[in-house]
C-alpha cells in the first residue's frame, strides 16, 4: 500500500486568495490524482498530474483555478487560487500503486 | 453519461444485524469498481477492487460480490466499529481511460449501534 500525506489539514482562507496543498506519497508513483469532495456530494477528479508533464484537467476544471506542480516522483502541489466560498471542500491527493488506488487524508478548505 | 448510484444514502444496524449495501453502475466498459471506506474528516480507504462479474472477495466482515450491472457489499455481524461511510466507484476501460480517473457513487453512511 501507499502512504500519502497532505498539508495542511485544514484552512480557513479569505475571498480571493490563493492555498497551495501539498501532497507527500512514501513510494515512487508515475501519476498522482487530485480530487475534490464538496459537501454531500461525491468525489470529483479535478486532474492528472504526471512527473515531466503538464497535469489534464477534467471538464469544469481550469489550469489558472487549480495549477498543480509535480517536480518528483513523489510529491505534488494543487493551488486554489481566487478562492470564493463555492471552494469550500476536501481536497484530496491519490495515487495507483499495484493497480490500487489509494488516498490522502484529505485537506478541508473553508472559504470566508 | 456513466453514473454510479449507491443505496441506501443512510443504514442503521444493530450490532450483529448482518446486511448489504447496494452499488449500480452504468458504464460503457468496466474496468475494475472498487470499494473504499471514509471515516469523518478522513480520506477513503482502500477495500477491495473487483473486476469481473462473479468475483467475490472478503475482508474481515465484509464481502463485496460483482455482477454485469451493480455491486453488494455485505456486512455480516457488524460491530460499531464498521460506522463509517462506504463509498463505490468505477473506472470505465474506454475514453483512453486513465487509471486512477474514478467515478464515485455518493456513498452509504452505516450506523452500527450496540
Amino acid at each position: 500500500s501507499a502512504v500519502i500525506s497532505q498539508k495542511p489539514s485544514r484552512d480557513i482562507c479569505q475571498r480571493g486568495t490563493s492555498l497551495t496543498i501539498q501532497c507527500q506519497v512514501d513510494s515512487q508513483v508515475t501519476m498522482m490524482f487530485w480530487y475534490r469532495q464538496q459537501p454531500g456530494q461525491s468525489l470529483t477528479l479535478i486532474a492528472t498530474a504526471n512527473q515531466g508533464s503538464e497535469a489534464t484537467y477534467e471538464s469544469g476544471f481550469v489550469i489558472d483555478k487549480f495549477p498543480i506542480s509535480r517536480p518528483n516522483l513523489t510529491f505534488s502541489t494543487l493551488t486554489v487560487s481566487n478562492m470564493s466560498p463555492e471552494d469550500s471542500s476536501i481536497y484530496l491527493c491519490s495515487v495507483v500503486l499495484a493497480y490500487e488506488q489509494y488516498f490522502g487524508p484529505g485537506t478541508r478548505l473553508t472559504v470566508t | 453519461e456513466d453514473q454510479v448510484t449507491q443505496s441506501p444514502e443512510a443504514l442503521r444496524l444493530q450490532e450483529g444485524e448482518s446486511s448489504s449495501l447496494n452499488c449500480s453502475y452504468t458504464v460503457s466498459g468496466l474496468r475494475g469498481l472498487f470499494w473504499y471506506r471514509q471515516d469523518p474528516g478522513k480520506g477513503p480507504e482502500f477495500l477491495f477492487t473487483l473486476y469481473s462479474a462473479g468475483e467475490e472477495k472478503e475482508k474481515e466482515r465484509l464481502k463485496a460480490t460483482l455482477t454485469k450491472k451493480e455491486s453488494f457489499l455485505h456486512i455480516t455481524a457488524p460491530k460499531p466499529e464498521d460506522s463509517a461511510t462506504y463509498l463505490c466507484a468505477v473506472q470505465a476501460a474506454d475514453r483512453g481511460s486513465t487509471l486512477g480517473r474514478l467515478y464515485f457513487g455518493r456513498g452509504t453512511q452505516l450506523t452500527v449501534w450496540p
